[in-house]
């Protein structure tokens, strides 16, 4: 597709599970970013890829936290042992310039619920 | 704490009259600001930016205001349309090498009002 691909859009799941969040960027874009916004909350970086390396994971929350990328393509955020508190949209974005340009482009999310 | 706030939730406007949104930022290395804007189930689209060595910077309709004394980043949207109705989010970053983040505010909820 043209735009960046996120998967599952909506994942509702229990206390203390495992999740896995998936990003397809768009083809060619060497930098992805994944936030989440959490209701009421402004979008929160949590890291950055440049190729399949992340020259800055400041934004992870706890060690519960992790990200991949491979073959400079594809993501995959995971959070173990969700909690409560993880419930958010995350979204993930997709760069061929420096982020201060602006000019990410945003999937549509992938909502998470934690029961 | 929060680096980038956008103090008013919602904002209606009329159509055809000027949307004014507002947004205030407290670090002092921030020197590009942004907005992006979101419609429901939609990723953030970017709008537009501004330099801080800039005080204006205009795209057709909208305009970006920078006060780099107070601050204070404004958009303007003038005239107004119904399909400007989204939520709007400041965002600042710093071009430093190394930088790739971008600090958002929380969004301001736009409604055009027909």
């Amino acid at each position: 597709g043209a735009g960046v691909s996120q998967s599952p859009s909506n994942k509702v799941t229990e206390k203390g599970k495992d999740v896995e969040l998936r990003c397809d960027p768009i083809s060619g874009h060497t930098a992805l970013y994944w936030y989440r916004q959490s209701l009421g909350q402004g979008l929160e970086f949590l890291i950055y890829f440049q190729g399949n390396s992340a020259p800055d994971k400041s934004g992870l929350p706890s060690d519960r936290f992790s990200a991949e990328r491979t073959g400079g393509s594809v993501s995959t955020l995971t959070i173990q042992r969700t909690q409560q508190e993880d419930s958010a949209v995350y979204l993930c974005a997709s760069s061929s310039r420096r982020a201060y340009t602006g000019e990410l482009f945003f999937g549509e999310g992938s909502r998470l619920t934690v029961l | 704490d929060q680096q980038v706030k956008q103090n008013s939730p919602s904002l209606s406007v009329q159509e055809g009259r000027i949307s004014i949104l507002n947004c205030d930022y407290t670090n002092s290395m921030f020197d590009y600001f942004l907005w992006y804007k979101k419609y429901p189930a939609e990723g953030p689209t970017f709008l537009i930016s501004i330099s801080s060595i800039k005080d204006k910077n205009e795209d057709g309709r909208f305009t970006v205001f920078l006060n780099k004394s107070a601050k204070h980043l404004s958009l303007h949207i003038v005239p107004s349309q119904p399909g400007d109705s989204a939520v709007y989010f400041c965002a600042a970053s710093s071009s430093n090498f190394g930088n790739e983040k971008l600090t958002f505010g929380t969004g301001t909820r736009l409604t055009i009002i027909p």
